[in-house]
């Protein structure tokens, strides 16, 4: 049974760059899938953020695309999420998740919360 | 991008009850549409995938039908378990999630 794990700094500054991991543990990500991170503001709806595929190529939303990098390490077997730039609006739960191609996510980690604060 | 709303954003309901949550796309996605349930606290959970097909392990009482912009979620018979927020995912072009709606006890 896959398994996904969210880790990183709790409290990030503003205009700095949140950097986030994802451990997969139950599977090896190169083999296949499609591993996205979707956030989720406080209070708030969930937001598609960008996916890659475990041959590499990556979507991101356009309404972030110029800010978001999403990675493999296929030596550690996790993705990592960065964004950049960030601001209060970037506070969030942000949770990394695997699904088909291009479409849902069937396994999500448990999130992990980010707070933008001075 | 393609917009989701979602009706209602909050559902007063009883246990036994039958509900029905509706998801509209602003454009036409035919069946890329996916349904999931979230508990305070807790990530989403997979219920509903390309529309109708229900994700293994799912409870048969969940259901989805439609296609192209216009879509809905049933419960049969909502149970204590079945309060959450539930939200909708077009996979189409990229991804959107719908804002949620929210099923509590009346």
């Amino acid at each position: 049974q896959v398994q996904l794990q969210e880790s990183g700094p709790g409290l990030v500054k503003p205009s700095e760059t949140l950097s986030l991991t994802c451990a997969v543990s139950g599977y090896s990500i190169s083999s296949g899938y499609y591993w996205g991170w979707i956030r989720q503001s406080p209070g708030k709806g969930l937001e598609w953020m960008g996916s890659i595929y475990h041959g590499g190529s990556t979507y991101y939303n356009p309404s972030l695309k110029s800010r978001v990098t999403i990675s493999l390490d296929t030596s550690k077997n996790q993705l990592s999420l960065k964004l950049n730039s960030v601001t209060a609006a970037d506070t969030a739960v942000y949770y990394c998740a695997r699904g088909p191609p291009a479409e849902y996510f069937q396994h999500w980690g448990q999130g992990t919360l980010v707070t933008v604060s001075p | 991008d393609i917009q989701m709303t979602q009706s209602p954003s909050t559902l007063s309901a009883s246990v036994g009850d039958r509900v029905t949550i509706t998801c509209r796309a602003s454009q036409n996605i035919n069946d890329w549409l996916a349904w999931y349930q979230q508990k305070p606290g807790k990530a989403p959970k997979l219920l509903i995938y390309k529309a109708s097909s229900l994700e293994s392990g799912v409870p048969s009482k969940f259901s989805g039908s439609g296609s192209g912009t216009e879509f809905t979620l049933t419960i049969s018979s909502l149970q204590p378990d079945d309060f959450a927020t539930y939200y909708c995912q077009q996979y189409s072009i990229y991804s959107d999630f719908g804002p949620g709606t929210k099923v509590h006890i009346k």
